[in-house]
C-alpha cells in the first residue's frame, strides 16, 4: 500500500493561504490522491482528489508534482472554521472484487488557524 | 439532504451485552463501510460492502459482524462487546467502489464498553 507522510501540525493566520504538504513517494500509476479533513471528532469530510493534474473546487486546490511523489493542498483564504486535522490519502484497491477500495488514514496534519 | 446517519450517537454498555449500531444513507450508494477511530491509530476499516448481500472484512473485523440486506442500510453488530471495542465508529458510503468515488461519512457513534 502506498503510504503518505504529512507534518504533524501547522499554523496559519486567518485570511492567509494554508499550504499543506504530503509525500507519497511509493504511489502507483492508478492511485488517486485524496484529501479529507476532520473537525474535532466529527465524521471526516471530503475536500478534493486528483490523479495527475492539478485540481480546484470551491473548497481548495490540489497541486500534484509531475512525478506524483508529493502533493500540496491549498486553502486559499483560511478561516477559523478550517481548523481541523487534514488527511492525505492514497486510494488502495483491495477486496474480492477488483476496484473495492478503502481509505487508509494516517495521522494527518493538525492545522490551526489563528485570528 | 444527502446524508449518512448513524444511531445511536453515544452508547455506554457493559461487556457481553449484544448491540447494533445502525447506518443508513439516502444517496442510493452501492458501497458502504465501517471504520473505527482510536487515539494514535487513526481510522481503521472494520468491514465493507460493495452491494446488497456482498460484504468483506477490513483490517480489524474481529468481534464485529455486518449485514447488508437493503441497499440503504449497513448495521454494525457487536455480538459480545468487550472493553477493547470502546471507540469512535464511523459509517461511510460512496456511489460505487472504484477509486474515483468519494466516500461520505456519518457523524460518528461514540461507544464505551465497561
Amino acid at each position: 500500500d502506498a503510504k503518505t507522510t504529512q507534518p504533524p501540525s501547522m499554523d496559519c493566520a486567518e485570511g492567509r493561504a494554508a499550504n499543506l504538504p504530503c509525500n507519497h513517494s511509493t504511489i502507483s500509476g492508478n492511485e488517486y490522491v485524496y484529501w479529507y479533513r476532520q473537525i474535532h471528532s466529527q465524521g471526516p469530510q471530503y475536500i478534493i482528489h486528483g490523479l495527475k493534474n492539478n485540481e480546484t473546487n470551491e473548497m481548495a486546490s490540489l497541486i500534484i508534482t509531475e512525478d506524483r511523489k508529493s502533493s500540496t493542498l491549498i486553502l486559499p483564504h483560511a478561516t477559523l472554521r478550517d481548523t481541523a486535522v487534514y488527511y492525505c490519502i492514497v486510494r488502495v484497491v483491495r477486496g474480492i472484487i477488483q476496484g473495492a477500495q478503502k481509505l487508509v488514514f494516517g495521522q494527518g496534519t493538525r492545522l490551526t488557524i489563528n485570528p | 439532504e444527502a446524508q449518512v446517519t448513524q444511531n445511536p450517537r453515544y452508547l455506554i454498555t457493559v461487556t457481553g451485552k449484544k448491540l447494533t449500531v445502525t447506518c443508513s444513507q439516502n444517496m442510493n450508494h452501492e458501497y458502504m463501510s465501517w471504520y473505527r477511530q482510536d487515539p494514535g491509530l487513526g481510522l481503521r476499516q472494520i468491514y465493507y460492502s460493495m452491494n446488497v448481500e456482498v460484504t468483506d472484512k477490513g483490517d480489524v473485523p474481529e468481534g464485529y459482524k455486518v449485514s447488508r440486506k437493503e441497499k440503504r442500510n449497513f448495521p454494525l453488530i457487536l455480538e459480545s462487546p468487550s472493553p477493547n471495542q470502546t471507540s469512535l465508529y464511523f459509517c461511510a458510503s460512496s456511489l460505487s467502489y472504484g477509486a474515483r468515488n468519494t466516500q461520505y461519512f456519518g457523524p460518528g457513534t461514540r461507544l464505551t464498553v465497561l
